[in-house]
């Protein structure tokens, strides 16, 4: 399994909904990401995950509260969302890295409209 | 922290020329250098990468050059499709903290048939 897999492909969801993203592989990956994609922007950086453990926040809104459950597993859990939160997910995951850079994948998202 | 500036952010080229786009970085600890193209609606697909030891990198009709020295590094499509029209996303990559990727502002390549 060469593949990094998101569900749902799209949410909409209330100011006042409380969602999840998940994002799994199979690859024996020790790092994964969450990014937010605006339209026409570069994927941003939100949090990374090595070895399960939190490594890097991006000093995002704790209304986005990321969860690794086991080495296969990301969980972006959603509360109390903004409009201007409208974005494609993304989630990537890497092997890891012990002194030498390794390559990115990313999942195909997960279109999230705030109403 | 790194700072990655990519050029062009928008090209047009006559199917078949060449595409040349360009990304600098700031940071001379950066030892990867990934290439992603997105097509709308879909994920950035890694379409070829290299490493600080390497100077350049071929692989069919793209090859990617890297000039530590500079700092800069140049993504180049000869013999260009319309199937190549994309966003092409540059990012430089330091072994720091989990493997943090640093992107470009993005490139958005149209091949005219």
């Amino acid at each position: 399994d060469t593949e990094v897999t998101q569900t749902p492909k799209h949410l909409v969801m209330g100011m006042t909904n409380k969602k999840s993203l998940k994002c799994e592989q199979h690859m024996g990956h020790r790092a994964m990401y969450w990014y937010k994609q605006k339209a026409k922007k570069p994927p941003e950086l939100m949090f990374v995950y090595s070895y399960e453990k939190l490594s890097i926040n991006e000093s995002v809104p704790s209304r986005f509260s990321p969860e690794c459950p086991n080495s296969s597993l990301l969980n972006l859990h959603l509360h109390a969302l903004q409009p201007e939160d409208s974005a494609l997910y993304l989630c990537a995951s890497s092997p890891p890295g012990t002194g030498a850079p390794y390559e990115q994948y990313f999942g195909p998202g997960t279109r999230l409209t705030v109403t | 922290g790194e700072n990655v500036e990519q050029h062009p952010s928008t090209l047009s080229v006559q199917e078949g020329d060449s595409a040349v786009i360009k990304c600098t970085y700031s940071d001379s600890a950066s030892n990867y250098f990934p290439w992603y193209k997105q097509e709308l609606g879909k994920r950035p697909q890694l379409i070829i990468d290299i490493r600080s030891n390497v100077g350049e990198k071929k692989d069919q009709r793209i090859a990617v050059t890297l000039n530590k020295t500079a700092k800069h590094f140049s993504l180049h499509i000869t013999e260009t499709q319309p199937e190549d029209s994309a966003v092409y996303f540059c990012a430089a990559s330091i072994h720091r903290w989990g493997n943090q990727f640093y992107f470009g502002t993005g490139t958005s390549l149209t091949v005219i048939p």
